[in-house]
């Protein structure tokens, strides 16, 4: 099906490791890229191709996939990660762009 | 540093059309994917459509009917028109660079669109 599919809601402890997932069968062919959205902004990239990150973006930011799940990963979440994270890829055919649900961070 | 500038109209009426505009300010129009998307309030992202200097449009299949992109005279601009609005078109619309098909590395800094009678 052309979805991308993420967790409603994840929460880490401060400084420690998270993981969101976003799932779609697209994403076995495509790459991801991820945009983190905080309150009242635009979106921002964060993290595309196989694991690049733009510049500015902290290293402790990282991607991975395997099948047909993609993973962005934060390693030491900070307070001002708190934010929606969104991933992005095109659907099977590779035509029209999609977008996973969101996942709400909470840094705790 | 290359910004992207948006404007339009942010109050419509049921049956009319939205139209909105985005400029590229600082950076070159060709070789890259340029796109709407919105956000309803409280809600995720969706993608309208997109158009390239050298591609036809190419549109969300559940917007295709309503939705016209279109790119300026001056190859610097693109614009957005939606047909026959309704309260679910209550959005934030963004106009966005794609960096290549397959990530978006440039936001505009959004238009808050509400449709009542």
């Amino acid at each position: 099906s052309a979805e991308l599919t993420q967790d409603p809601a994840v929460s880490v402890a401060l400084g420690q490791t998270v993981r969101i997932t976003c799932q779609g069968d697209s994403l076995r062919s495509y790459y991801t890229s991820w945009y983190q959205q905080r309150p009242g902004q635009a979106p921002i990239l964060v993290l595309y191709g196989k694991n690049n990150r733009p510049s500015g973006i902290p290293d402790r930011f990282s991607g991975s996939s395997s099948g047909n799940t993609a993973s962005l990963t934060i390693t030491g979440a900070q307070a001002e990660d708190e934010a929606d994270y969104y991933c992005n890829s095109r659907d099977s055919r590779g035509n029209h762009v999609l977008f996973g649900g969101g996942t709400k961070l909470t840094v705790l | 540093q290359v910004k992207l500038q948006q404007w339009g109209a942010g109050l419509l009426k049921p049956s009319e059309t939205l139209s909105l505009t985005c400029a590229v300010d600082g950076g070159s129009f060709s070789g890259y994917y340029w796109s709407w998307i919105r956000q309803p309030p409280g809600k995720g992202l969706e993608w309208i459509g997109e158009i390239s200097h050298n591609e036809d449009p190419n549109y969300n299949p559940f917007l295709a009917n309503r939705a016209t992109i279109s790119v300026g005279a001056s190859k610097s601009q693109f614009s957005l028109w939606l047909s026959s609005v309704t309260a679910a078109d209550t959005a934030v619309y963004y106009c966005a660079r794609g960096g290549s098909r397959w990530y978006i590395d440039l936001w505009g800094q959004g238009t808050l669109v509400a449709v009542s009678s």
